[in-house]
């Protein structure tokens, strides 16, 4: 069945740093994948979205990468400052989203 | 405020209350999908519709609930005879397209707190 996990379930980066939040998913026919930020009593927000017909692609100090091989994305944060703090969310994005577990960022100052 | 908006953002109800909750989502989008989110969790599949027509539902979703979009535009998500269990954030989300693959952008939740 569907599957889409993260890898850790908390990460702690100083500000100014760069975050990298990891995810694997298990369905290799899986071609479309969007990241989500959730902040407390929030809905998630969109961040950025890769298709399969891609490596890589970047935002506003946003990167997502996509490794269809070890079928694993990752999103990375540039200069990482406290309101990026929240709960991230890789989802699988077919007729409907399928959402790991998430990983919480907390910004040390 | 062009998003999409969740009516009520909190309720509170005893066990064995019914309760609704209002979705209304972005303009013009023609899909319209149910999540719940419990602490701790990534949201999960409910169900959604297709302008008025309720394509998909989760085995969450059990007989107490139902969900409507008369109109293809507002949907709601009623839970009768309410259960503990129940207790978590119901989110709405809505996209632009037909074909399944596009970005669905979500509201703000309904936190509903079951006694």
């Amino acid at each position: 069945g569907e599957s889409v996990g993260l890898h850790l379930p908390t990460l702690s980066v100083q500000e100014g740093d760069n975050s990298i939040i990891n995810c694997a998913y298990s369905n290799s026919a899986s071609d479309y994948f969007i990241w989500y930020k959730q902040e407390s009593g929030k809905g998630p927000q969109f961040i950025i979205d890769i298709r399969s017909n891609m490596d890589k692609r970047q935002g506003q100090r946003v990167t997502v990468l996509l490794n269809k091989t070890v079928k694993h994305l990752s999103l990375q944060i540039a200069a990482t400052q406290p309101g990026d703090s929240a709960v991230y969310f890789c989802a699988e994005a077919a007729q409907k989203l399928v959402f790991g577990q998430g990983t919480r960022l907390t910004i040390n100052p | 405020d062009t998003g999409v908006s969740q009516n009520p953002r909190h309720k509170i109800t005893k066990r064995g209350q019914n309760v609704t909750f209002r979705c209304d989502p972005i303009s013009e989008h023609n899909r319209l999908y149910w999540y719940r989110q419990t602490l701790g969790q990534g949201p999960e599949f409910l169900t959604y519709f297709q302008n008025e027509a309720q394509l998909e539902k989760s085995r969450l979703l059990s007989d107490r609930f139902s969900a409507e979009r008369p109109k293809g535009s507002f949907s709601t998500l009623e839970i009768q005879r309410t259960e503990q269990g129940d207790s978590a954030m119901y989110l709405c989300a809505s996209s632009p397209r037909t074909s399944g693959r596009e970005t669905q952008y979500f509201g703000p939740g309904t936190r509903l707190l079951v006694l």
